[in-house]
């Protein structure tokens, strides 16, 4: 079945540096990537997704990159600010039509 | 105001007990998931449901069942037989079922067996 690797499992950044958290992914059939983010105390909550059919996806200060020859997506956030800190979670669509979700990351963001 | 409730936050409960989680919603979505978070390990599906009484194994259903009567509500039994049931449960729903459709979390049941 499909496997998710994320890295790293901690980031700490200092407020205003940009941070980058990387998947990679196995199953090259797989056209759907979203990215969830868990505050403490909270349940994911989806920020930002890409699909196969695209390169890169903006929203603010966040992007997402994919690049399906090397079956890695990665998520960029410019500008850190406290607020920013949180678990973040990368997924992949796999065969079952579900998501396999990767390990997380766990972001601090010092002021 | 519109959500998903998970409840109890915390339960605490003997080895040997069977347990239920409570998870309703009022999206009024047609698809349920039950996922346990362990550390490190990301979210594992537990179980699914597309559509009122039907439901789907997810990676990890040994030791749980679920039932859905009614479509707000996919409660949860963690049952004597899963072999190491202290984790974090998140329940969540979509509109419909499968991946491309996004899934929107309750806030977690924290479960410990002691």
């Amino acid at each position: 079945g499909e496997n998710v690797e994320q890295h790293p499992s901690t980031l700490s950044v200092q407020e205003g540096d940009s941070a980058v958290i990387k998947c990679t992914y196995s199953d090259s059939a797989s056209n759907y990537f979203p990215w969830y983010k868990q505050e403490l105390g909270k349940g994911p909550q989806l920020i930002i997704d890409i699909r196969s059919n695209v390169g890169e996806k903006k929203d603010q200060r966040i992007a997402v990159t994919l690049n399906k020859t090397a079956k890695h997506f990665s998520l960029h956030i410019t500008e850190t600010q406290p607020e920013d800190s949180a678990v973040y979670f990368c997924a992949s669509h796999n065969a079952g039509n579900m998501l396999t979700f990767g390990g997380g990351t766990r972001l601090m963001v010092k002021p | 105001d519109g959500g998903i409730t998970q409840s109890p936050k915390y339960l605490f409960r003997k080895e040997g007990q069977n347990v239920t989680l409570s998870c309703e919603q009022n999206l009024n979505h047609d698809a349920m998931y039950w996922y346990r978070q362990d550390p490190g390990q990301g979210l594992r599906l537990i179980y699914y449901s597309q559509i009122v009484n039907d439901f789907q194994k997810g990676d990890i259903a040994e030791g749980y069942s679920v039932s859905r009567e009614k479509k707000e509500s996919f409660p949860l039994t963690v049952t004597s037989a899963q072999k190491n049931p202290t984790a974090f449960y998140l329940c969540a729903s979509s509109r419909l079922a499968g991946a491309l459709n996004e899934q929107f979390f309750g806030p977690g049941t924290r479960l410990t067996v002691l």
